[in-house]
């Protein structure tokens, strides 16, 4: 069965401190990677996709990093603000590159404090 | 602001009754996609359209569940004589073609049901 898997599922950190959070899939076939954004009660923002060919990506204080072979990712931010604290869904594209087969994981809760 | 609008953003029912939603897509995305999420869960694909047909429904979509595009633009999502378990988040989203790269899903800011 095509699984992603998060840890950990809640964090809390100080304003300013780096932070980095981790990703398994056994989707297979694998087409794509990518990392949203979710506020509470609201939909979710893409951050980044990665396809299998590509090994790191940042958008802003955002760095995803994938490595196919052993079905890892993980998404690092730098300098974290309050605005970061956000639910964060890595979420694993398989057969085809449809959305329609986009398999969750549960998301990682992020706190940033003061 | 992604653009793809939902309609309303909150809705009450008592249990029974028929619901209906409303998704604006991003108007240049011929694909539309309907997910369900429920608390503390990532969100579950529910259906898919690209312009006005219905290519896939999951098995999650019973057949209390309809959905339709009629002109390739808006869609709707129906549910009727709901139920307490139909209680979650109904997120829409768009994209705009298949591609080698993967296409991007650009997400509403949901419907929230709460049967009760």
């Amino acid at each position: 069965k095509n699984q992603v898997e998060q840890s950990p599922q809640s964090l809390i950190i100080l304003e300013g401190k780096n932070c980095t959070l981790q990703c398994n899939y056994t989707v297979s076939p694998f087409s794509n990677l990518r990392w949203y954004k979710q506020d509470t009660g609201r939909g979710p923002v893409s951050l980044t996709i990665m396809t299998f060919s590509e090994n790191t990506k940042s958008n802003g204080r955002y760095t995803a990093t994938l490595d196919a072979d052993t079905k890892q990712s993980s998404l690092h931010i730098t300098a974290s603000q309050l605005s970061d604290s956000a639910s964060y869904i890595c979420v694993v594209s398989g057969e085809g590159f449809g959305n329609e087969k986009l398999t969750f994981g549960t998301g990682t809760r992020l706190t940033i404090i003061p | 602001d992604t653009g793809v609008s939902q309609d309303p953003r909150h809705k009450i029912t008592k249990r029974g009754q028929n619901v209906t939603f409303r998704c604006d897509p991003i108007s240049e995305h011929n694909r539309l996609y309907w997910y369900r999420q429920t608390l503390g869960q990532g969100p579950e694909f529910l259906t898919y359209f690209q312009n006005e047909a219905q290519l896939e429904k999951s098995r999650l979509l019973s057949d209390r569940f309809s959905a339709e595009r009629p002109k390739g633009s808006f869609s709707t999502l129906e549910i009727q004589r709901t139920e307490q378990g139909d209680s979650a988040m109904y997120l829409c989203a768009s994209s705009s073609r298949q591609g080698a790269e993967g296409t991007e899903a650009f997400f509403g800011q949901g419907t929230r049901l709460t049967v009760v």
